[in-house]
């Protein structure tokens, strides 16, 4: 397998600008994170689904951002005006039963996000 | 107080001795405690999973667990420079939630 793929590895936008950040997980996982990592905060979860369906959203910074999970194989991240604050590493991370249980996950490459 | 809390160091160690990673929690619910690596610029990966009271070992790798006292730890014996990472603690909240630590930065030098 492949791995979790993210696109694109590296973003530099300027502020205001929509920002889409996408995730491909492993085949067959059913659940989907978004993780956002900064020096200051360190690894913060922001939303994940279920099964397509999103569970827990809590950690979405404001309502300029939002996710969707369309089909299983795909999701995207959204910004919506960006910020410079921002400017972080987006991680997104899969499983096959879910972060709780002895299932690991398995997370991508990260996206490296700044925001001028 | 923060939910994970780790000593970001950096933590220098020489090669071949033993590394000592430490975490505190402030959820005396959770169950599951996870040690994650990454290495500079790379995304994180499991190294570690305990979930019981005690000691677990993995090769060179040893998890401890003290529920009543709200720590976990990790030991590197025989520490090696590709052991040089950020090391991160982390704990299940809820369902499915994973909360991590900030992260201890471990330098082997040889």
């Amino acid at each position: 397998d492949a791995g979790v793929i993210q696109s694109p590895r590296h973003e530099v936008t300027e502020m205001g600008q929509e920002v889409t950040l996408r995730c491909k997980p492993i085949s067959g996982h059913d659940y989907l994170f978004w993780y956002r990592q900064t020096m200051m905060r360190g690894l913060e979860l922001l939303i994940y689904f279920n099964n397509n369906v999103p569970i827990d959203d809590s950690g979405m910074p404001e309502d300029r951002f939002s996710a969707k999970m369309p089909n299983a194989s795909f999701s995207t991240l959204k910004i919506q005006p960006s910020e410079p604050r921002d400017s972080a590493v987006y991680f997104c991370a899969s499983s096959l039963v879910g972060a709780a249980t002895n299932e690991k996950l398995f997370f991508g490459s990260g996206t490296q996000l700044s925001v001028l | 107080q923060k939910e994970v809390e780790q000593n970001s160091g950096p933590l220098s160690v020489p090669e071949g001795a033993i590394a000592s990673l430490n975490c505190t929690y402030s959820d005396r619910g959770s169950q599951s405690f996870f040690w994650y690596r990454q290495y500079s610029g790379k995304s994180p990966e499991l190294i570690m999973s305990i979930y019981s009271n005690g000691d677990k070992e993995d090769g060179r790798f040893t998890a401890q667990l003290n529920k009543a006292s709200q720590y976990v730890s990790l030991l590197i014996r025989d520490s090696q420079p590709s052991d040089s990472a950020t090391y991160l603690c982390a704990l299940h909240q809820g369902a499915q939630k994973l909360v991590f630590g900030q992260g201890t930065r471990l330098t082997i030098n040889p």
